[in-house]
């Protein structure tokens, strides 16, 4: 399996344009996670997925910020409008089942927002 | 909700020395998994090494083992003969046993430098 990825893996774009971040976990996995990581903040957990239902979304930061799967193999993260403050590297993530199963990560994108 | 502490935002070893990183957490479950995840300047996040709470024998992967103490809610990672290639942010993590096991949060990291 070529594991979790991202797309894309650098994306700049001026403030008040709309972001979509994708994500295509590795099959068979039934949880998706999305997370943000600043130098201030670490790594965040936005949202998470189990089987393509959200579950937890009490870390997306603000109504700008939205994510679906609409199936078990495809996510995306969207923020609309973004601001400078969105800049950072976001990264997806999935799990097979639960307890000790480890999340295996995608390489990330990181977002600029000018 | 859980939370992971990291207290140590920045820690150096000599090449071949041995370092220990520190991380504590806070939960009231009972069963829960904890993690440490290495992030080199790659970017890419691995997994070092697990623990599962219900386990008392401490985790080991070759050089590098953990320090389980579930009643402190501390979870140490010890880098024995420590190699350039160890040098990387080390993220503590938590993940819990609910009805889904989906809770999977991060602490702050430690950034750990390897002086040849």
């Amino acid at each position: 399996d070529a594991g979790v990825i991202q797309s894309p893996r650098h994306e700049v774009t001026e403030m008040g344009q709309e972001v979509t971040l994708r994500c295509k976990p590795i099959s068979g996995h039934n949880s998706l996670f999305w997370y943000r990581q600043t130098m201030m903040r670490g790594l965040e957990l936005l949202i998470y997925f189990n089987n393509n239902v959200p579950i937890d979304d009490s870390g997306m930061p603000e109504d700008r910020f939205s994510a679906k799967m609409p199936n078990a193999s495809f996510s995306t993260l969207k923020i609309q409008p973004s601001e400078p403050r969105d800049s950072a590297v976001y990264f997806c993530a999935s799990s097979a089942g639960q307890g000790s199963t480890e999340a295996f990560f995608g390489q990330g994108t990181r977002l600029t927002v000018v | 909700a859980q939370t992971v502490t990291q207290s140590q935002p920045e820690m150096s070893v000599q090449e071949a020395e041995t370092v220990t990183l520190s991380c504590t957490y806070d939960t009231s479950e009972s069963d829960y998994y904890l993690f440490w995840y290495k992030q080199p300047p790659s970017r890419q996040m691995i997994l070092v090494i697990r623990q599962e709470a219900y386990k008392q024998q401490n985790a080991t992967e070759n050089r590098f083992s953990v320090n389980f103490q579930k009643a402190a809610k501390s979870f140490s990672l010890k880098i024995s003969d420590s190699q350039l290639g160890d040098a990387a942010m080390y993220f503590c993590a938590y993940r819990s046993e609910d009805n889904y096991g989906q809770n999977f949060v991060f602490g702050p990291g430690t950034r750990l430098s390897v002086l040849p």
